[in-house]
């Protein structure tokens, strides 16, 4: 079974409002990424937080993370058309194959002029 | 140029045929990684393998095999293709570099996919 699990699976908003998702996971983490997908694209790196961090900022992402509750979240201030893609969280297992990520299903995020 | 390539990027065959997928990197990266993609599912790992003499079977590993030729290039094959393998594809890669601490860092690049229906 998947590792991780986005929250809402879609999630339509307004250029210039904020997006929020959000991702739980189900095993001890070394670190928690996000990765954007473009329609029928591949997966392109967002950002990665740490297990000992517990917010992490890249532009207009701002990423949370809580291990106790094994969930993050992610943010994306000031929405524009552009942003519009499929939202992952990929978690590795600490207790598991070093390497492996588990991706959950994604938020589709569509984002309206 | 593309660090990570996938050949095909488009194919349509039959039920039965065995058909192959490459992928090549040039990112010179240890790790490489093949997944498939399926509405509503999300990525589903099928191998992957840590160098050229690493193979390890995925969560969905049956009805699939695959080849590290190189360092650069992986390629999978499905056997005798059923419709539903039918799904985009996508290959991966990683490098970890020499350290195996916890508390590594794993970012993995992903190629453009290949979508394919077997009819």
């Amino acid at each position: 079974s998947q590792q991780g699990e986005e929250d809402p699976q879609a999630l339509s908003i307004q250029e210039g409002e904020n997006a929020t998702m959000n991702c739980s996971y189900k095993t001890s983490i070394n670190n928690l990424q996000w990765y954007r997908q473009n329609s029928g694209r591949g997966l392109v790196h967002l950002i990665l937080i740490r297990s000992n961090e517990r917010e992490k900022h890249s532009g207009r992402l701002r990423v949370t993370l809580d291990t106790s509750k094994k969930s993050s979240s992610l943010l994306i201030t000031a929405s524009r058309a552009a942003d519009t893609a499929s939202y992952f969280c990929a978690t590795d297992d600490r207790g598991s194959t070093l390497g492996r990520l588990y991706f959950g299903r994604g938020t589709q995020l569509t984002v309206w002029p | 140029d593309a660090d990570v390539t996938q050949t095909p990027r488009n194919r349509i065959t039959k039920t039965g045929k065995r058909i192959m997928l490459e992928c090549s990197q040039t990112k010179g990266h240890d790790r490489m990684y093949w997944y498939r993609q399926d509405p509503g599912l999300g990525l589903r790992l099928i191998y992957y393998s840590f160098d050229v003499k690493d193979i390890n079977k995925g969560e969905i590993s049956d009805g699939y095999s695959v080849s590290r030729q190189a360092q650069a290039k992986f390629s999978l094959s499905l056997e005798s293709a059923i419709p539903n393998q039918t799904a985009l594809y996508f290959c991966a890669t990683s490098d970890l570099g020499g350290d195996s601490s916890p508390g590594r860092e794993e970012t993995q690049y992903f190629g453009p996919g290949t979508r394919l229906l077997v009819l």
